[in-house]
């Protein structure tokens, strides 16, 4: 009964080489958040959506971008990925109230060769 | 800018012990703060949300609670297990903007039989 799906689960990619990560959600909520996460650190909010109002952080480079198509999907494309692009992806779903929990997928794990 | 600090980063004990995880962050203007739990190479699973109006949440041997006005919550764990390792992650939710979390990096625990 999983209620937010990564795919995949890994990912490995060549330096420059486009990348795509999915998200899924059965929750049918408002928001969809993706972070990433670098080892042994804080996950870091890149972007999130609500519903199809897209909202990016400062900090964010440009070399990710996000598309959702509908309630239920998100993705996040790495252009041109880097070494320092290697990192947990987390993708995180939200009911969009203030008192909402957040609810997270298990992560797509990237390594960039 | 909110910032979140974990106290103590890492924590190693034998089974049985009460424990005790601190968490502070520098805006007080939140709606509510998330406890989370993350085993090594996956998710986040959430282990409390404490709105605002509470002092206090429990789940089973987890008690969260939460003082606003001093920038602090604390995680206790009654009588820790072997299966409570993990890093535990706190992430207060602002005030406004769709609960974009900012999450602190997290006290890594081990339990030891």
């Amino acid at each position: 009964d999983a209620m937010v799906i990564q795919n995949p689960r890994y990912q490995v990619t060549q330096f420059g080489k486009p990348v795509t990560l999915s998200c899924s959600q059965t929750l049918n909520h408002n928001v969809m958040y993706w972070y990433q996460q670098k080892s042994s650190q804080a996950p870091k909010l890149l972007f999130h959506y609500y519903d199809k109002d897209f909202n990016n952080e400062a900090d964010t480079p440009d070399n990710f971008q996000s598309r959702r198509p509908n309630t239920s999907f998100c993705f996040l494309d790495i252009r041109s990925p880097g070494l320092g692009d290697a990192a947990m992806y987390l993708c995180a779903t939200s009911g969009g109230e203030s008192n909402s929990p957040l609810h997270f997928g298990n992560g797509t794990r990237l390594t960039v060769t | 800018k909110q910032e979140v600090t974990q106290i103590p980063a890492a924590l190693s004990v034998p089974e049985g012990e009460n424990l005790v995880l601190n968490c502070s962050f520098t805006d007080s203007a939140i709606y509510n703060l998330q406890w989370f739990r993350q085993d090594p190479g996956k998710g986040l699973t959430s282990l409390l949300l404490i709105q605002s109006s509470q002092r206090e949440q429990t789940s089973g041997r987890l008690n969260a609670s939460l003082d606003k006005s001093s920038g602090r919550s604390t995680l206790y764990i009654a009588a820790s297990q072997p299966g409570d390792s993990a890093t535990y992650l706190c992430a207060p939710h602002p005030s406004g903007g769709y609960n974009k979390l900012i999450f602190g990096a997290g006290t890594r625990l081990a339990v030891h039989p």
